[in-house]
């Protein structure tokens, strides 16, 4: 079974469109996290959510906005896309947040490789 | 603010061989992680690092841990080709922050 699933693994698009990446794990972690990578390889967290509760809010344009309808899924959606948006977009859980010893290994999705035109 | 830096960046060497790739921070911290991504895929952790002076090891890899130093360390052992892959540090405090990765290429 996989453990924490996105979709969709390819997403290309034209500027200007509207996209969703939806995630989903099945742990029974209580947090989840949206990281992007870039074209160098740099990864960079951008949202955390803890038992549908928005925790952290990195500086993120606010055309991406993020979604948990429970604490197994957590979506991204980005209005208005832009070239810069271009990036390899991963989705993680861990049993609690980081902050001392409350947090946990981290699990990563597969990646959603996002393309726009 | 909390920032890591991993080096080298780049790091191409012989079966055989041993190496070690360092990971600084800059703030303390408990909590370390290393992963290894493979070209086109997710990451894939390695060892999380839970106190001053742990020792982690799994096959070749071995990584330590130093939190008055602020300093991790990833210690290849006599590499081989399926250790080619990018490997990260990330460093815990109320967010993971991730160094710039280094990408290792071992050659036959």
């Amino acid at each position: 079974d996989t453990a924490v699933s996105q979709t969709p693994k390819y997403l290309v698009t034209q500027m200007g469109n509207d996209k969703s990446i939806k995630c989903e794990q099945n742990l029974g972690h209580d947090t989840m996290y949206w990281y992007k990578q870039d074209s160098k390889k740099f990864l960079k967290i951008m949202f955390s959510y803890n038992n549908k509760e928005l925790i952290i809010n990195e500086t993120v344009p606010n055309r991406f906005s993020p979604k948990s309808p429970d604490k197994a899924h957590l979506n991204l959606h980005i209005n208005s896309l832009e070239l810069g948006d271009s990036a390899v977009y991963f989705c993680a859980s861990t049993s609690g947040p980081f902050y001392g010893l409350a947090g946990g290994e981290q699990f990563f999705g597969p990646g959603t490789r996002l393309t726009v035109l | 603010e909390l920032k890591v830096e991993q080096n080298p960046l780049f790091l191409s060497m012989q079966e055989g061989k041993n190496y070690t790739i360092y990971c600084n921070y800059s703030t303390t911290s408990d909590r370390l992680y290393w992963y290894r991504q493979d070209p086109g895929k997710s990451l894939e952790s390695l060892f999380v690092l839970l106190s001053n002076g742990a020792v982690k090891q799994e096959g070749r890899l071995m990584a330590s841990l130093d939190t008055k130093a602020r300093l991790s360390t990833l210690h290849i052992t006599a590499a081989v080709h399926d250790l080619s892959a990018t490997y990260f540090c990330a460093v815990a405090s109320q967010k993971l922050v991730f160094g710039q990765g280094t990408r290792l290429t071992i050659n036959p």
